[in-house]
């Protein structure tokens, strides 16, 4: 199946600092969705973004849909203790018939207090 | 808020036994999702529903079936469990409205098969 390349797989960061992420594909998307999952728990839903260049932000986070359709980042600003977790891309292909999405990885972010 | 839940977080059964796990959401969505998680795989769609009766396979469908009698519940079927398929399931949910992709996950079934 299609491929989403997340970046970096993992980070480790100081308290107080800003995180950035990105994820890229060879395909163009329609919609990029950006989540969190704390371990042991179901995904969460941060970030859902429909328009190309489209900037969106959910308080101390920000996603941007790429001009170009085939990234998006996901930045964190002044990280805290909870921002530990992974953090997942996915997006909804263009031309794709179904409600199927495409998923990264993940980014394992870990924050030292 | 969008609710998801599923019948067990944690579930330990033998080789071969038939498992069933349960999953309701209460945003009246049509579309409903089982996706299973491994470490370095990432999410895998294992089969979706648009609809009530309605199943469609998605990426990894062997060795599981499913069930949607109620628009408000997916159940995924292990038929014959084994123990390649000792993984975390996700079940999600999503709207058909405008097009929205959103998928809202529940909290996951973390299954070991012996």
């Amino acid at each position: 199946g299609q491929q989403l390349n997340q970046s970096p797989q993992s980070m480790f960061i100081q308290e107080g600092e800003d995180v950035s992420m990105n994820c890229t594909s060879s395909s163009i998307f329609n919609t990029w969705l950006w989540y969190k999952q704390d371990p042991g728990e179901g995904p969460v839903l941060l970030i859902a973004l429909y328009k190309a260049g489209e900037l969106t932000s959910n308080g101390r986070l920000t996603a941007q849909f790429g001009i170009t359709r085939k990234d998006s980042f996901l930045n964190i600003s002044a990280s805290i203790p909870s921002d530990v977790g992974i953090y997942f891309c996915a997006g909804q292909l263009t031309g794709a018939g179904s409600y199927q999405l495409t998923f990264g990885k993940g980014t394992k972010l870990s924050v030292i207090p | 808020d969008v609710k998801v839940t599923q019948s067990s977080r944690y579930l330990v059964k033998r080789t071969g036994e038939k498992v069933f796990l349960e999953c309701v959401q209460d945003m009246d969505h049509e579309n409903m999702f089982w996706y299973r998680q491994d470490p370095g795989l990432g999410l895998r769609l294992i089969y979706f529903s648009y609809d009530v009766k309605m199943k469609e396979k998605g990426d990894i469908p062997e060795g599981y079936s499913v069930s949607r009698e109620k628009k408000e519940r997916f159940s995924l079927i292990l038929e014959s469990a084994s123990t390649n398929q000792t993984s975390m399931y996700l079940c999600a949910s999503s709207s058909r409205d405008r097009g929205l992709y959103e998928q809202y996950f529940g909290p996951g079934t973390r299954l070991t098969v012996t």
